[in-house]
């Protein structure tokens, strides 16, 4: 069973593009997360979703950030008009649902966004 | 949100027990005690869970108060591939979530 997989593993962009990470969770799960982590932070919580729907989206940012998980394929955390502040590590994690609670969070390789 | 309290970093030679503390004063009866660990350049890896009793898995141990306002993370024997920053987590339960919330972690060092 392999695990969470995140691609790519780094990416840069310049100051304006547009950044896409990918996460594909652990088979059999179906909720997803998405974490991002600043250089020497912890990390935090920006959103949670389900199959074709956002949970909480309490940690995003209102502008430029958005994040889907789409019937068929990878959840896709999407940033527009990348700034310098943007750089960190972004992390996805999948659960399972047992008991039909969601469960222990799997946590991805990470995707390092370097804004340049 | 429920808080966590963890000393910024210990340090514990190799093949000897390394108990590390967490304080969550604040947690609720429904919140689950969970620890991960993070080594360099990964992403974190879970370690351990528990919402009262203790528990043990191959991994590690963890220790909970009675009054769960506080827990121990216990590696039996410490080794080089234990050095990683371990963070300890309630997680809420709700409606709308299955947050983690984490805070900054103790940096382990596992001295040879």
């Amino acid at each position: 069973n392999a695990g969470v997989m995140q691609n790519p593993r780094h990416l840069v962009r310049r100051r304006g593009q547009e950044a896409r990470l990918r996460c594909s969770p652990m088979k059999g799960h179906s909720h997803v997360y998405w974490y991002r982590q600043l250089p020497e932070e912890g990390l935090k919580f920006m959103v949670y979703l389900q199959k074709e729907n956002i949970i909480d989206e309490s940690g995003m940012p209102k502008e430029r950030f958005s994040a889907e998980f789409p019937k068929e394929g990878p959840s896709i955390l999407r940033i527009q008009q990348v700034v310098r502040g943007d750089s960190a590590a972004y992390f996805c994690a999948s659960s399972p649902i047992i008991y039909r609670v969601p469960d222990t969070q799997y946590f991805g390789p990470g995707t390092r966004l370097t804004v340049l | 949100d429920a808080k966590t309290t963890q000393p910024n970093s210990m340090e514990s030679n190799e093949e000897e027990p390394v108990h590390l503390p967490c304080n969550h004063s604040t947690i609720s009866g429904t919140d689950y005690i969970h620890w991960y660990r993070q080594l360099p350049s990964q992403g974190p890896e879970y370690v351990i869970h528990g919402l009262t009793s203790n528990v043990n898995n191959r991994m590690a141990s963890l220790a909970i108060a009675e009054d769960r306002k506080s827990s121990t993370l216990i590696l039996h024997r410490a080794t080089l591939r234990d050095a990683a920053v371990y963070y300890c987590i309630l997680r809420a339960l709700s409606n709308t979530g299955n947050q983690f919330y984490f805070g900054t972690g103790t940096s382990l060092t596992v001295i040879p």
